[in-house]
Order: structure tokens, then C-alpha cells, then sequence
């Protein structure tokens, strides 16, 4: 069966600090993978998508930049945290464009 | 106007209720349809995928889906204080430039106590 890791599960880190949050997935191979954020009481955002090794979609401009370096490993990367980049950072995996996304259990992140 | 409309809630229930969870949209490419079910600090769990209108039942779990009327709908019968979390809709087109992804709604808290 397939499995998503995300690490780490909660973070913490000052303004003007990089960041990096990998995630990978087990049990499949050439997933399209995607990066979303969950602020408070909201759903979810969609942050980046990827359907191969070195292929990204943004779909917000800010402060993130995103990068799938093997087939089944996907970063979350930014080179200067700011206050409004704190939230919930889910990582999620679908085998098709057709097929449901599956989450892993995310990284709470705080910027102070 | 949002794409997904989805009450927050919260909503609470006694055990044993059945609870009708509920999504409006409105854009009408809109072909597949999910309920994710997320516990606090996890990430969500898929429930339900369906592609057509109608009915699919899993177990105490029923979506509905009325694409006539951009209307889906979970129902949970005989609700257990372990269906207490947050349920989330969200559905994707097919084709175009939208192909696969996905928009969610807010999320609906459900309380179920004992």
C-alpha cells in the first residue's frame, strides 16, 4: 500500500529564517504530488503542484518555492520566513489527474 | 462568491444521530467529488470519491451527489463520539487547465458527544 511521510511535524522558526519541509511517498511511482496550506478555520490552499522529477506549477505568488528532485520526494523551500508564512503545510499525493489526493498528516509551522 | 459554499459549523450532535453534512458549488465542470474527514492536528482522510450523480454508500457513510442542482451531501448514521472532527468537501474538473484540482470547502466541525 502507499504511504506519505512529511517531516517535521511541527516547527518553529524566526522571521528572516530559511525553511525547508520534505515530503516522500511510498509504494507508488511517477505521483503527481502537491503542496497546501491550511490557515485557521479555512480550507485548504494549493501551493504547488507536480506531475514529474523537476516539474513544478505555482499557483501563488509569495514566498515559497517548491522542488522535486527524485520521482517520489517533494521540498517545500523558502530562503526568508515571514510572519504571514506561518500555517498548517500539507503535502499530498494522487496517482492520476482523475484520481482523489491523499494527505500526510502535515507540518505546523510558527514563525515568530 | 466562493466556488465551494460549506456551512463551518460547528455542528453537534448526541451519539446515535444521523448527521447531514452539505456543499454547494458553482462552477459546473465540476465532475469528481470528495468528503475528507480531519482530526485535529492531521492531516485529511479520504472518505468518499464519487464521480456521477447519485448515491454510494461505505459502511455508516452516504454521498450524494445532485449535479443538477450543484449540491452534494455526506450523511453518517448512527454517529459515533469518533466521527467528532472536521469533514471537508472538495471536488475537481475535468479537463482544461483545472484538470485534478482540487477546490475545497471551509470544512464543517462536527461534535458528536456521548
Amino acid at each position: 500500500s502507499q504511504t506519505i511521510h512529511q517531516w517535521p511535524a511541527t516547527l518553529v522558526q524566526p522571521v528572516g529564517s530559511p525553511l525547508s519541509l520534505e515530503c516522500t511517498v511510498e509504494g507508488t511511482s511517477n505521483p503527481n504530488l502537491y503542496w497546501y496550506r491550511q490557515a485557521a478555520g479555512r480550507g485548504l490552499q494549493l501551493l504547488f503542484y507536480s506531475v514529474g522529477i523537476g516539474q513544478i506549477s505555482s499557483e501563488v505568488p509569495q514566498n515559497l518555492s517548491a522542488s522535486r528532485p527524485q520521482d517520489r520526494q517533494f521540498i517545500l523551500s523558502s530562503k526568508k520566513l515571514l510572519l504571514s508564512d506561518s500555517g498548517f503545510y500539507l503535502c499530498a499525493w494522487s496517482k492520476e489527474d482523475n484520481q482523489p489526493q491523499h494527505f500526510g498528516d502535515g507540518t505546523r509551522l510558527s514563525i515568530l | 462568491q466562493k466556488e465551494v459554499e460549506q456551512d463551518p459549523g460547528p455542528l453537534s450532535v448526541p451519539e446515535g444521530a444521523i448527521v447531514s453534512l452539505n456543499c454547494t458549488y458553482s462552477n459546473s465542470a465540476f465532475q469528481y467529488f470528495m468528503w475528507y474527514r480531519q482530526y485535529s492536528r492531521k492531516g485529511p482522510e479520504l472518505l468518499m470519491y464519487t464521480y456521477s450523480s447519485g448515491n454510494k454508500e461505505d459502511g455508516r457513510f452516504t454521498a450524494q451527489v445532485d449535479k443538477s442542482s450543484k449540491y452534494i451531501s455526506l450523511f453518517i448514521r448512527d454517529s459515533q463520539p469518533s466521527d467528532s472532527a472536521t469533514y471537508l468537501c472538495a471536488m475537481f474538473s475535468a479537463g482544461g487547465t483545472s484538470y485534478g484540482k482540487l477546490t475545497f470547502g471551509q470544512g464543517t466541525i462536527l461534535t458528536v458527544h456521548p
